[in-house]
């Protein structure tokens, strides 16, 4: 079944150890991104990334790096995780960037805990 | 910045009763996404508005776009259990790459 696919669903993690969430997505899209949904919050933009080879900063970038070396893999990274970072994240694509009235396709979540 | 303000932010009511969501801001968009999440998944598009005072339909939910392309709602009509979830609203300007989502509305619909 086409669609994103996130690993791990969940995780547990000491603070100050690093943590690579993956991304893999089979339609092809242009862009992909990276939000994390925390109660009251909503969802916030960490990085997205228009095409292979890009990649911007969203509205809460600080402690987080990703990368995009081809067009279906987008993982994103904690190099040092603090408890702040303990939140739902949501890996989305979109056939092109967003701005261009393109949808949203999202993962089912990655749930990381940082004790 | 862009902001989209959504209200009510929580929203309990029974099967077979109407309701309203509002979905505000002081920016123009150039076309504006619906999305449902259920627990445990991720937003699911519903519909996209593009045209100032368009109106869409999807079963028993309507959707519509003010007609300065500032404003949207949704109304569910007969809300039934499988309704429920969050309900999340993006807006879209080609000025941007990326949307802009509000916080959402979170609809429970008991039986």
């Amino acid at each position: 079944i086409a669609g994103i696919t996130q690993a791990p669903t969940s995780q547990i993690l000491a603070a100050g150890r690093r943590m690579t969430l993956r991304c893999t997505q089979d339609m092809r899209h242009n862009a992909m991104y990276w939000y994390r949904q925390d109660l009251g919050l909503g969802l916030r933009l960490i990085h997205y990334s228009n095409t292979a080879g890009t990649t911007g900063k969203g509205e809460v970038p600080d402690g987080y790096s990703v990368s995009r070396a081809n067009t279906d893999d987008f993982p994103l990274t904690l190099a040092s995780a603090v408890p702040s970072q303990t939140s739902v994240y949501f890996c989305a694509s979109s056939a092109q960037p967003t701005g261009v009235n393109s949808p949203l396709h999202f993962g089912n979540g990655t749930r990381l805990t940082v004790t | 910045t862009q902001l989209l303000e959504q209200s009510p932010q929580f929203l309990s009511i029974q099967e077979g009763e109407n309701l309203t969501v509002y979905c505000n801001s002081s920016s123009v968009f150039s076309s504006l996404q619906w999305y449902r999440q259920e627990p445990g998944e991720g937003p699911v598009l519903l519909v996209t508005v593009v045209t100032g005072g368009e109106v869409k339909k999807l079963k028993r939910l309507t959707f519509q776009f003010g007609d300065a392309r500032k404003d949207s709602s949704l109304h569910i009509t007969a809300a039934q259990p499988g309704d429920t979830g969050l309900y999340l609203c993006a807006g879209a300007n080609s000025g941007y790459s990326t949307l802009t989502f509000g916080k959402g509305t979170m609809l429970l619909v008991s039986p």
